[in-house]
């Protein structure tokens, strides 16, 4: 079974500063992909960024980032000059290449807040 | 853009009581999925569906629900009898043609079971 975990319940940061958000799976299959999804208090589920396990370029996506080590099973997400209306509950996702219609799986969450 | 829209954003229901949650999965999208959050939670998957069958559905998943694509664009979930503990935040999902692409989220249906 796939398991997901962000390990940080709740992290702030200060409007214009960067902020990594940790999440780590395990895993026995090789292809899969990760996903972040944002929250809103909408509670609307909003992609943010995906990462296909077999590219080694980390995938970018204007202020977000990710940091991908696949030998690490390690997917954290940077935002960067972090803006008031980043903050949400953001989630990790994983799905793995077995056939179609398969289940994402999810972390936990971490809640982020941006003070001004 | 197209989006994934569901109705109603808001249901309160007694417990017992059927209710029925409604999906308009983008139009183009073959894979369409259901997932619960419970306040506070995790997002769960509950069930896939593809070409008028599951494909795939989780534990949670037993036999007081049911899935049904009635015509050619919403995609519903049946509760038969609600429990105080299927209050929650059923959110509807699709994408093109299942396997690893990415899944688009509508806004979610908040119910709640007294």
């Amino acid at each position: 079974a796939q398991t997901v975990t962000q390990s940080q319940p709740e992290m702030s940061v200060q409007e214009a500063e960067t902020v990594t958000l940790s999440c780590t799976y395990d895993t026995s299959e090789s292809n899969y992909y990760l996903f972040w999804y944002k929250q809103p208090p909408s509670r609307q589920m909003i992609l943010v960024i995906r990462q296909e396990a077999y590219k080694q370029q980390n995938a970018t996506e204007n202020r977000f980032s990710v940091n991908f080590q696949k030998a690490a099973k390690s997917f954290s997400l940077k935002i960067s000059d972090s803006q008031l209306g980043d903050t949400a509950m953001y989630f990790c996702a994983f799905i793995f290449q077995r056939r179609a219609g398969n289940m994402l799986t999810f972390g936990g969450g971490t809640r982020l807040m941006v003070k001004p | 853009e197209p989006e994934v829209t569901q109705t109603p954003s808001h249901q309160v229901t007694q417990m017992g009581q059927e209710v029925i949650l409604r999906c308009v999965p983008i139009s183009n999208h073959l894979y369409f999925y259901w997932y619960r959050q419970i306040l506070g939670q995790k997002v769960e998957f509950l069930v896939s569906f593809y070409n008028n069958e599951i494909s795939e559905k989780s534990e949670i998943f037993d036999d007081q629900f049911s899935v049904e694509r009635p015509d050619g664009s919403n995609f519903t979930l049946k509760i038969r009898s609600t429990k105080l503990e299927d209050s929650a935040m059923y959110f509807c999902a699709s994408n093109p043609s299942g396997s690893q692409e990415t899944q688009y989220f509508g806004p979610g249906t908040r119910l709640l079971v007294l």
